[in-house]
């Protein structure tokens, strides 16, 4: 049981190119989502997820793409990435009556 | 809105000894969760502690526990025996119920001084 697992820890992009970023989680929950964490400021939501097909945004949507393929894998796509994009990135999960997440352990991206 | 407010930046406390961290919060929601997560240098956000605000009775986990206010919005987390590995960020956190957002504070940073 590797729990939520993220791809890349850590990344690199110049201004205007693109990537994915990975979540996946092998403990068969239901709703996914991901963050980001700025200097001095708590985590906010982007998107998530309730089950697979089925996404919606959160706070921070602008920039980012998601899908839901399977139960297992969350994706977050940056289409054209910028400098205030730079953050930390998790991803979180949990059953559907369950009251915490439990999350990744973060990607940093830097964009240059 | 729905915020949540950590007015402690930072926090130092000696080793062996107990100390509070502050968190209030405004909604007008009634049924809704509250969370304290840890996040040490390795960045990992850990679950410590979570309330029910339907509970009156405070939560504990071993050497944390929680004092909460429901009429005044208030969440704070006491640590007890301080040990070395506390040393983190402490992010105050609160959901509503059938909701799947998490509202963050901004965090607290705890010392723990040997």
């Amino acid at each position: 049981n590797a729990g939520v697992t993220q791809t890349p820890k850590f990344q690199v992009l110049k201004t205007g190119q693109s990537m994915t970023l990975q979540c996946a989680q092998d403990m068969n929950h239901e709703y996914m989502s991901w963050y980001r964490q700025d200097p001095g400021m708590g985590l906010r939501l982007i998107h998530y997820s309730v089950g697979a097909g089925i996404t919606d945004q959160g706070e921070v949507p602008n920039g980012y793409n998601v899908s839901r393929s399977t139960t297992e894998d969350f994706p977050l796509r940056l289409l054209s990435a910028a400098p205030s994009q730079t953050s930390v990135y998790f991803c979180a999960s949990k059953y559907r009556g369950e009251a915490g997440y439990t999350f990744g352990s973060g990607t940093r991206l830097t964009v240059v | 809105a729905q915020t949540v407010t950590q007015s402690q930046p930072e926090m130092s406390v000696q080793e062996a000894e107990t100390v509070t961290l502050s968190c209030t919060y405004d909604t007008s929601e009634s049924d809704y969760y509250l969370f304290w997560y840890k996040q040490p240098p390795s960045r990992q956000m850990i679950l410590v502690i979570r309330q029910e605000a339907y509970k009156q009775q405070n939560a504990t986990e071993n050497r944390f526990s929680v004092n909460f206010q429901k009429a005044a919005k208030s969440f704070s987390l006491k640590i007890s025996d301080s040990q070395l590995g506390d040393a983190a960020m402490y992010f105050c956190a609160y959901r509503v119920q059938g909701a799947q957002k998490l509202v963050f504070g901004q965090g607290t940073r705890l010392t723990i001084n040997p």
